[in-house]
């Protein structure tokens, strides 16, 4: 069955880098696009970024613009989301999650929380 | 920018009733609109894509309908389970980028 597992979150100080990554199985990864969608504490869904199948395009929420960067390994079947210039405002629960169908995300990962804190 | 409006904020029901969530967008938007159901310390899944197709293994109970600005996510009988927090989501057409509402939670009454 899909299996998406996230990893690579914890506690940063603000300004610095973190990396996550998301182990996919179960289907053809490189036949998807994939996304990073964030919750922070008690708050709602925040989309924060697209790769397309083959990782050429990319698309990216105006908040994160120019601190993150998501790519993709085919050859891993792993999703990253490299992470840069930390704010408070990033901490979150991020999921990685599969675009089966166009405009929908089907299959979510289980989340790994990221805490920007001093 | 498309903004998704979610009307109620939250929604007070008792087990059998009928559930109508509301999704507003402040301009039309494709036919790419989702809804989501998510629970405590769970990740989202989702119900409904194309504004109104349930998703694989999603009960019958659970029904989406609308076009243009406005979406409506039904449940015709609310079972114990589905207390939950549901989110819309809809796909710009170009950039390809995405969007949640802020959700509705429905707890019981």
């Amino acid at each position: 069955q899909v299996q998406l597992v996230e990893s690579g979150g914890g506690v940063v100080q603000p300004g610095r880098s973190l990396r996550l990554s998301c182990a996919a199985s179960g289907f053809s990864f490189s036949s998807y696009a994939m996304h990073w969608v964030r919750q922070a504490p008690g708050k709602g869904l925040e989309w924060v970024a697209v790769i397309s199948h083959d990782g050429i395009n990319k698309y990216y929420a105006d908040s994160v613009k120019g601190r993150f960067t998501i790519s993709r390994d085919n050859s891993k079947n792993t999703l990253y989301l490299q992470m840069n210039s930390l704010r408070g405002e990033d901490t979150a629960v991020y999921y990685c999650a599969r675009e089966l169908r166009p405009g929908s995300l089907e299959d979510w990962g289980q989340g790994t929380l990221v805490t920007v804190s001093s | 920018e498309i903004v998704l409006t979610q009307s109620p904020a939250t929604l007070s029901l008792s087990p059998g009733e009928r559930a109508t969530l509301s999704c507003r967008a402040s301009q039309s938007v494709s036919s790419y609109l989702a809804w989501y159901q998510q629970k405590p310390g769970q990740a989202p899944r989702l119900l409904i894509y194309d504004a109104s197709n349930r998703a694989t293994g999603i009960p019958a109970r659970f029904s989406g309908s609308g076009s243009g600005t406005d979406f409506t996510l039904t449940i015709s009988s609310l079972e114990p389970e589905d207390f939950a927090v549901y989110y819309c989501q809809q796909r710009s057409n170009w950039p390809p980028v995405f969007t949640f509402g802020p959700g509705t939670k429905v707890d019981i009454k």
